[in-house]
């Protein structure tokens, strides 16, 4: 089972529905992160937490919302999905304060389309 | 200006050769630096860090950094029908918030 779980894997939805995302991870680890992936643009992050009480936005985070359920567990939110919306996500943990390594571990991607 | 830059390509390079790739970033203050893979419908995955100015090698992977260029670099020898990828420069802006440059697609031609 891989270490970074992310459902749905694919989803198509239309404009102005809500959407989750959801992550888990096996991986004990305490930072977790939601990107961004279009073509061209590389990975934009879009939240990221460092704890259960700890969210923080990050470059593009309009338009979307987190919920950090459990250590092993963020969710990610579209309350009113649009096209351009649509793209791949990503979900990534990292160690915590005594792991500076900067490695992510991704979650093998969701690929949301908004119609 | 983005934060992090990548010249997008693709780069086509002939196998065995040395592969080059560069990124620039404009936080002064970061500290951390990394070189991604990506596979064509794959998850990135962290294939080089570098931390100090100069280079640092590993297997046929060099990373270079230069931060009073604001700088980093990846030079891949003998390179490998393998390698093609899209190559993702990140960089640690402050407690592992990784930012992300656009990529690189890197195409190795047999």
């Amino acid at each position: 089972d891989a270490d970074v779980t992310q459902t749905p894997r694919n989803r198509i939805t239309k404009t102005g529905k809500r959407i989750m995302l959801e992550c888990s991870q096996t991986k004990g680890h305490d930072r977790m992160y939601w990107y961004r992936q279009d073509p061209g643009l590389g990975l934009q992050l879009i939240y990221y937490s460092f704890d259960v009480k700890d969210i923080n936005k990050g470059e593009i985070s309009d338009g979307y919302s987190v919920s950090r359920q459990a250590q092993a567990k963020f969710s990610l939110s579209l309350e009113s999905a649009i096209p351009n919306q649509t793209a791949l996500y990503f979900c990534a943990t990292s160690g915590g304060h005594y792991e500076n390594t900067g490695e992510l571990f991704f979650g093998e991607g969701s690929r949301l389309t908004v119609l | 200006q983005k934060e992090v830059e990548q010249n997008s390509g693709p780069l086509s390079v002939p196998e065995g050769a040395i592969a080059s790739l560069n990124c620039t970033y404009s936080d002064r203050v970061s500290q951390s630096f990394f070189w991604y893979r990506q596979y064509s419908g794959k998850s990135p995955e962290l294939i080089m860090s570098i931390y100090s100015n100069g280079d640092k090698e590993d297997g046929r992977f060099t990373a270079q950094l230069n931060k009073a260029s604001q700088y980093v670099s990846l030079l891949i020898r003998d390179s490998q029908p393998s390698d093609s990828a899209t190559y993702l420069c990140a960089v640690d802006q402050g407690a592992q918030k990784l930012v992300f440059g656009q990529g690189t697609r890197l195409t190795i031609n047999p």
